[in-house]
């Protein structure tokens, strides 16, 4: 595999399951980022992080819940969501070394969720 | 903070016509830019990006973008479009984040539909 794979890639969940999005890079990269995209709305970023730290959370609910085991895995954990959750969720990869950043980010092809 | 304007949401041209997608940003230094295209249900697939150097870069599938620090815009062009073109198009600037971690700010986007 190369690049930024994503699991599933569809995903229909009650508002009562629990279920997790997993992102895999294999670009050796050290950032990640997750990224919520409605039908309404610009790319919001969700997460991010950096050496598996998380270095930013942009006022997201805690019904949404990340993990960073390490620099080339990222799961979303999600349960009792929200219709208004459904969306497409993105997920990223750059390279940030020793305080040099590219800013680039190489994207998954995300996963279309939908709440019922 | 950084913001990038796509003043343009939907634009159509027709195949074989040229095209030209607008991108504003604010940002007081050297900025590093980026555009992204999107085809539906797909993740970002970078085009092309602009660190420093020759102001006029060129991009994968034919795009090109011109840096003009005096009217804060960074445009993406194409001679001749063809249908596999139509998509979303993002324009993005580059931010340091928390914990020196780079991350993207994204304008709205712009669809664009190509007539046969």
């Amino acid at each position: 595999e190369t690049g930024v794979t994503q699991t599933p890639r569809h995903l229909v969940m009650g508002m009562t399951n629990k279920k997790s999005l997993k992102c895999e890079q294999h670009l050796g990269h050290n950032a990640m980022y997750w990224y919520k995209q409605s039908a309404k709305k610009p790319l919001e970023l969700m997460f991010v992080y950096n050496f598996k730290e998380q270095t930013e959370n942009n006022s997201v609910p805690s019904r949404f819940s990340p993990e960073c085991p390490n620099s080339s895995h990222l799961f979303l954990h999600l349960h009792t969501l929200q219709p208004e959750d459904s969306a497409l969720y993105l997920c990223a990869s750059s390279l940030n070394a020793g305080g040099r950043y590219t800013y680039e980010q190489y994207f998954g092809p995300g996963t279309r969720l939908t709440v019922t | 903070a950084q913001s990038v304007t796509q003043p343009d949401i939907h634009i159509t041209v027709s195949e074989g016509a040229s095209l030209e997608l607008r991108c504003n940003y604010s940002y007081g230094a050297t900025p590093y830019l980026f555009w992204y295209v999107q085809s539906p249900g797909q993740g970002l697939q970078l085009l092309l990006k602009y660190f420093s150097g020759d102001t006029l870069v060129q991009g994968i599938k034919g795009f090109e973008a011109e840096f003009k620090r005096s009217q804060s815009s960074f445009n993406l062009r194409k001679p001749s479009v063809h249908w596999s073109d139509a998509a979303e198009y993002f324009c993005a600037v580059g931010e340091r984040g928390s914990s020196n971690t780079g991350k993207l700010i994204f304008g709205q986007g712009t669809t664009l539909q190509v007539k046969p």
